[in-house]
């Protein structure tokens, strides 16, 4: 079966820094993975895709994600933290049938 | 706005009462879903629609849960003899049949109904 794990629940970062999201895979073949934001009173947007074409995928508003198949990862980035990514970031994989399994989310909190 | 949309918003509702949520998804989208989301934690898939067939129904979704899509295009879903721990964000998505990249179906989500039952 197909799952994901994030391994923070709430990382913090200054604005200007560089933000690192975390997240884990488990998969028996070669995964459709995701990454979605949430705002507040807002609908769930996805930022970006992985779906087994390059392994560095650029998202929407500066955010990149890696697919490490050795490491079974695939970490949100971001250089530059800008007070609108205040959020909170879910890793997603799709299962077998086209629906989607989130992690449990990573809330990000932006210092001004 | 051509986005998912969901009705209502907001729902308060006493123990015991029957709740239907209305979704409507983008224009031409075959597939809908419904997912659920608790406080603190992800999205859980509910169900899916293809067209007006449900093709899967998560083991969440008990007896008392019942949705439907009739014409293929706007779907319901009902809760009956509502509990506490029914009290969730509960958000419709919906997707194209036809993938744009890589064959993966994007979804596009609605902003949700929060269901409080007091």
């Amino acid at each position: 079966a197909q799952s994901v794990t994030q391994l923070d629940s709430h990382v913090s970062v200054s604005e200007g820094t560089p933000v690192l999201l975390r997240c884990n895979y488990s998969s028996s073949y070669s995964p459709s993975l995701f990454w979605y934001v949430q705002h507040p009173n807002k609908g769930l947007q996805l930022l970006l895709k992985y779906t087994s074409a390059a392994t560095l995928v650029k998202g929407i508003n500066g955010f990149e994600a890696e697919f490490k198949k050795s490491e079974t990862s695939f970490h949100l980035t971001k250089p530059s933290a800008h007070m609108s990514d205040a959020a909170e970031y879910f890793c997603v994989v799709e299962t077998g049938a086209n629906n989607l399994f989130f992690g449990t989310g990573t809330r990000l909190t932006v210092i001004p | 706005d051509t986005g998912v949309s969901q009705d209502p918003r907001h729902k308060i509702t006493k123990r015991g009462q029957n709740v239907t949520f209305r979704c409507d998804p983008i224009s031409e989208h075959n597939r809908l879903y419904w997912y659920r989301q608790t406080l603190g934690q992800g999205p859980e898939f509910l169900t899916y629609f293809q067209n007006e067939a449900q093709l899967e129904k998560s083991r969440l979704l008990s007896d008392r849960f019942s949705a439907e899509r009739p014409k293929g295009s706007f779907s319901t879903l009902e809760i009956q003899r509502t509990e506490q721990g029914d009290s969730a964000m509960y958000l419709c998505a919906s997707s194209s049949l036809r993938g744009r990249l890589g064959g993966s179906y994007e979804q596009y989500f609605g902003p949700g109904t929060r269901l409080t039952v007091t």
